[in-house]
């Protein structure tokens, strides 16, 4: 909804540049990791998903890193553009399990 | 066109009534869930249900209950005994397979309580 932006983590990035949004998640036995952009008023959409026994995986103009050594995934975006401006949203789960437990989010502003 | 659907977009209430927000999936997905969305937080899960008549508690399901009647359909009810209920609900579904990844949103319900 509009208010979820508030009080978030903000990027701001210009037209063009590359984005990365960082995470840090806190549960060791989590087996896979998965990225959501929210739009302003929308329901969370999924972006892409990375596995732990990887350490990166890439799809159209995002690519996901996991390191799980200091528990940290980045999502980068090449090419930022207008429409990317949302909320990201890091979540996490196990494998056989069906609860995902997502992160607080960034926002992204996308400067023209 | 598949989708789910979350019905009013936006909702009143008066403290001390009970509400029901809808939530109707036609992908064919087993598994349900409803979230709760506060400002500067991550989404809480309220319920979840991964087959039809039944459901499991989430992280925050005091003061809401749910349903499972049918396989497209998971109506939560916001009771009085939820002690602040003013927040934007969010429907999920997915498959019901091994490890959920990839869950599908409605566009959320914002509740207000008056």
């Amino acid at each position: 909804g509009e208010s979820v932006g508030l009080h978030l983590p903000t990027l701001s990035v210009q037209e063009g540049d590359n984005s990365i949004i960082n995470c840090a998640y806190s549960n060791s036995a989590s087996d896979y990791f998965i990225w959501y952009k929210q739009e302003s008023g929308k329901g969370p959409q999924f972006i892409i998903d990375i596995r732990s026994n990887m350490d990166k995986r890439q799809g159209q103009r995002v690519t996901v890193l996991l390191n799980k050594t200091v528990k940290h995934l980045s999502l980068q975006i090449a090419a930022t553009q207008p429409g990317d401006s949302a909320v990201y949203f890091c979540a996490e789960t196990r494998r056989g399990y069906q609860k995902v437990t997502f992160g607080i989010g960034t926002k992204l502003q996308v400067i023209p | 066109d598949g989708g789910i659907t979350q019905s009013p977009k936006y909702l009143f209430r008066k403290e001390g009534q009970n509400v029901t927000l809808s939530c109707e999936q036609n992908l064919n997905h087993d598994a349900m869930y409803w979230y709760r969305q506060d400002p500067g937080q991550g989404l809480r899960l309220i319920y979840y249900s991964q087959i039809v008549n039944d459901f499991q508690k989430g992280d925050i399901a005091e003061g809401y209950s749910v349903s499972r009647e049918k396989k497209e359909s998971f109506p939560l009810t916001v009771t009085s005994a939820q002690k602040n209920p003013t927040a934007f609900y969010l429907c999920a579904s997915s498959p019901l397979q091994t490890t959920n990844t990839e869950a599908f949103f409605g566009q959320g319900t914002r509740l207000t309580v008056v």
